[in-house]
């Protein structure tokens, strides 16, 4: 298995409920990021979350980190269709000054109208 | 200031053939990464480099694959001799120093 490994694998809610994903970790990390794809499009970064902290907002994103569990979990609230999109974790672990990351095989979310 | 490009956006090549893909990282970074992502899964780290330099290619196939990244111009990720096995999104990722990385629109291999 490898690192950063998101659960589930496809969620499908009604639009304006929360969505929830959970991400696995097992090395140490220097942070964790979550990352959102379109069908066919790169990747968007959406968050940061640094090993010294355990929970960061960002508009409707709530990303939670617990290093002692090694999981993280990003926190969707009052979704929009536009929010359907496959999302991926990483992690970030410092070689020779820079960040190497790690990610998951993501979750692939569904919002129905 | 423009974000990361690629090009292609789209890449066919027959079984033997050499694809050259290319990244221009934004403006004022110079770390450089590739990543591929095979269908329905994540990316996979294949290469770091800055300017001149390969940092760390612990991902890449030790054989047909190459990537480099001039003082000037572009970085290149060649693949030589392409197979089957090759077709995959290529996406290449800038940042400055440890600071958060961001991602090109990516370039779509196919190997017929």
């Amino acid at each position: 298995s490898q690192q950063g490994e998101e659960d589930p694998q496809a969620l499908s809610i009604q639009e304006g409920e929360n969505a929830t994903m959970n991400c696995s970790y097992k090395t140490s990390i220097n942070n964790l990021q979550w990352y959102r794809q379109n069908s066919g499009r790169g990747l968007v970064h959406l968050i940061l979350i640094r090993s010294n902290e355990r929970e960061k907002h960002s508009g409707r994103l709530r990303v939670t980190l617990d290093t002692s569990k090694k999981s993280s979990s990003l926190l969707i609230t009052a979704s929009r269709a536009a929010d359907t999109a496959s999302y991926f974790c990483a992690t970030a672990s410092l070689i020779q000054g820079a960040q190497k990351l790690v990610f998951g095989q993501g979750t692939r979310l569904t919002i129905n109208p | 200031n423009a974000g990361v490009m690629q090009n292609p956006r789209h890449l066919v090549r027959r079984r033997g053939q050499e694809a050259r893909l290319r990244c221009s990282p934004m403006k004022g970074h110079s770390h450089v990464y590739w990543y591929r992502q095979l269908p329905e899964e994540g990316l996979k780290f294949m290469v770091y480099l800055q300017k001149e330099n390969i940092i760390d290619e612990s991902g890449m196939p030790k054989e047909r694959f190459s990537a480099e990244f001039p003082k000037e111009g572009p970085s290149i990720l060649r693949i030589q001799q392409v197979v089957r096995g090759d077709s995959a999104a290529y996406f290449c990722a800038s940042s400055v120093w440890t600071d958060t990385q961001y991602f090109g629109p990516g370039t779509r291999l196919t190997v017929l």
